[in-house]
């Protein structure tokens, strides 16, 4: 059974750092793209960053920079270092698994499979 | 890439038929994604590649489209499918964007 449990989260103040683990279970993280996805309160979805099987990482504008994705083979687990961090960084942050559909020379992703989430809370 | 939702909310009774419709700033052929999220909970994915059902999602669920107009219509509204659905691209590797959600609260 595949699952993802995050870990790491909590309160942080305005320029410090904290680093979010995903520990998984049922797959290996190394031969699979893997997302982290956040959601301020009350807010919706914001794809965050990624690193393919092959180690290359991305990250959207709002986070470049600042986070670094990150992953340990031989724990199975994924990272998420932040730093410099704001309040508008204040979410629930979610490890995903990434899928993808065949659709002849095609491939589409999606994020197959989730983490229950960490809460990082940034405030003085 | 933008991706806009349409209701932003709504109200409706088991056994409805529900409409969600999303539209995309630009043609993303079919990398459209649909995800259902209920409060306190992790995001489950319903459909990808705008009409495929995913394994163990109830077949009252459909996806259709392409290009930049997409809906997700659940043919016989459960008590469980009272949450918030959100729509998503994956044409613009790496930097998918995700709909504002679509509500759907009990009438």
């Amino acid at each position: 059974e595949v699952q993802l449990v995050e870990s790491g989260g909590g309160l942080v103040q305005p320029g410090g750092s904290l680093r979010l683990s995903c520990a998984a279970s049922g797959f290996t993280v190394s031969s699979n793209t893997m997302s982290w996805v956040r959601q301020a309160p009350g807010k919706g979805l914001e794809w965050v960053s990624l690193i393919y099987s092959g180690g290359t990482t991305h990250y959207a504008d709002s986070v470049k920079g600042r986070f670094t994705i990150s992953r340990d083979n031989s724990k199975n687990t994924l990272y998420l270092q932040m730093n410099s961090l704001r309040a508008e960084d204040t979410a629930v942050y979610y490890c995903a698994r990434g899928g993808v559909h065949i659709v002849g020379v095609t491939a589409i992703p999606f994020f197959d499979y989730w983490g229950q989430g960490a809460l990082v809370t940034v405030s003085s | 890439i933008q991706m806009t939702q349409s209701p932003s909310s709504l109200s409706a009774s088991v056994g409805d038929r529900v409409t969600i419709t999303c539209r995309a700033s630009q043609s993303i052929s079919i990398y459209l994604n649909w995800y259902l999220q209920k409060p306190g909970e992790a995001p489950k994915l319903l459909i990808y590649a705008a009409s495929s059902l995913q394994s163990g999602v109830p077949s009252r669920f459909s996806g259709s489209g392409s290009e930049t107009d997409f809906t997700l219509t659940i043919s016989g509204l459960q008590p469980e499918d009272f949450a918030t659905y959100y729509c998503q691209q994956s044409h613009s590797t790496p930097t998918w964007t995700f709909g504002q959600g679509t509500k759907v609260e009990i009438k």
